[in-house]
């Protein structure tokens, strides 16, 4: 069975300063990667996905994740964070021959302070 | 727009009464499916759609009830058997390696 976790409940970072948001997986055969934004009391928005191809992927909203088929990861990035970007993110993994499932992560708040 | 349309935005349910929460979109996506999120919480699979007239249970399916009885619409009934259903439900569609789309969610609580 797959499995997505997000070992960091919070991340807090300077308004400015580079983020990165952790995501390691569990699936057999190739897996699909997404991240998703949810802002309170809002569904989760879809920001960015790998498929296949390069292992750096880029989504919207300045954000990009980079996957490490060694390390099993898949985490979030972004060069210069903004207050704007302080919402909680989830990433999810389905295994390619999964249909549409989405197995997510726990999720983890990010936090950018002015 | 294309989209998907959760209502009511806020709904309040008595004790031993049933509730449903509505789940539309116009996307024509094969598959839908209902979450349940608590606080500071990740997403819970309640129930699935991958085609019209099918549905299987999800993770915490117990005390739930839906149906798929057209494409567009995937309707959640929370029951009177589900004895803990405060929480924000999220619809969501999806059709083959695309992305989910999510609505913007149900917020249930208990009067």
């Amino acid at each position: 069975a797959q499995s997505v976790a997000q070992p960091e409940d919070q991340v807090n970072v300077a308004e400015g300063n580079p983020l990165t948001v952790k995501c390691t997986y569990s699936v057999s055969g190739n897996p699909y990667l997404f991240w998703y934004v949810q802002y309170p009391n809002r569904g989760l928005q879809f920001l960015l996905k790998y498929i296949t191809g390069d292992n750096l992927v880029k989504g919207s909203y300045g954000f990009e994740a980079e996957f490490n088929k060694s390390q099993t990861s898949f985490h979030l990035k972004k060069p210069s964070a903004l207050v704007s970007d302080s919402a909680l993110y989830f990433c999810a993994v389905r295994p390619n021959n999964a249909g549409n499932m989405l197995t997510f992560g726990g999720g983890t708040r990010l936090m950018v302070k002015p | 727009d294309g989209g998907i349309t959760q209502s009511p935005k806020y709904l309040f349910r008595k004790e031993g009464q049933n509730v449903t929460l509505s789940c539309e979109q116009n996307l024509n996506h094969d598959a839908m499916y209902w979450y349940r999120q608590d606080p500071g919480q990740g997403l819970r699979l309640i129930y699935y759609s991958q085609i019209v007239n099918d549905f299987q249970k999800g993770d915490i399916a117990e005390g739930y009830s839906v149906s798929r009885e057209k494409k567009e619409s995937f309707p959640l009934t929370v029951t009177s058997a589900q004895k803990n259903p405060t929480a924000f439900y999220l619809c969501a569609s999806g059709t083959g390696n695309q992305p989910q789309h999510f609505g913007d969610g149900t917020r249930l609580s208990i009067l």
